[in-house]
């Protein structure tokens, strides 16, 4: 198993460029995830999904959508990058048991500059 | 909104001293997980509490979950140089799908 693979690894963009991050996981996840991580504020939600078809907010949902058209992928869409959305973006699944969340498997993270 | 925080924020120790991080929700958490970062890296799952009170153990690291399920606590004892990292708690809020992490705290060993 690959496990959780995130593309690119490093992106530099300029103001208003829009792009996409990849996230795909092949453990057949349910829950997906994505954060993202300034330094001393810790990780933060961005979007999750419990499920193929199923999404919805996190904390700082602002400036990004996301889809998830199968299990497998999770796509994280920048609509007009700005200089706030410099940051490193982790992605994240788990399983889920009797209804309850388990341990969030990482991808390595997408190294996001904005000039 | 729901927060967790965790203290202290850096700790900076001599190899063979005890450490701890603190977590602290302001919201009854359903389950509560620690995570490591190290350097460069991406956060590696350590363990999940789930029942109020609970406590494990995983050889020199001890987990605490409070009975109210609104605080956490890790322990380090005697640290080596190879605990230096980030380390993160994160709970799922009751009734909840969000999984909130904690600022972190950075450990720094001095050997």
């Amino acid at each position: 198993n690959a496990g959780v693979t995130q593309t690119p690894k490093f992106q530099v963009l300029k103001t208003g460029q829009s792009m996409t991050l990849q996230c795909a996981q092949d453990m057949n996840h349910e829950y997906m995830s994505w954060y993202r991580q300034d330094p001393g504020m810790g990780l933060r939600l961005i979007h999750y999904s419990v499920g193929a078809g199923i999404t919805d907010q996190g904390e700082v949902p602002n400036g990004y959508n996301v889809s998830r058209s199968t299990t497998e992928d999770f796509p994280l869409r920048l609509l007009s990058a700005a200089p706030s959305q410099t940051s490193v973006y982790f992605c994240a699944s788990s399983y889920t048991h009797g209804g309850a969340y388990n341990e969030q498997f990482f991808g390595p993270g997408t190294r996001l500059t904005v000039l | 909104g729901q927060q967790v925080m965790q203290i202290p924020q850096y700790q900076h120790v001599q190899e063979g001293e005890d450490f701890t991080t603190y977590c602290n929700s302001s919201t009854t958490l359903s389950n509560i997980q620690w995570y490591k970062q190290r350097p460069g890296g991406h956060p590696v799952f350590l363990i999940q509490l789930v029942k109020s009170g609970e406590v494990k153990k995983q050889k020199r690291l001890t987990f605490q979950f409070g009975e109210a399920k609104k605080n956490s606590s890790l322990h380090i004892t005697a640290t080596q140089t190879t605990d230096v990292g980030t380390y993160f708690c994160a709970g799922f809020m009751e009734y909840g799908n969000k999984l909130v992490f904690g600022a972190g705290t950075i450990l720094r060993v001095k050997s």
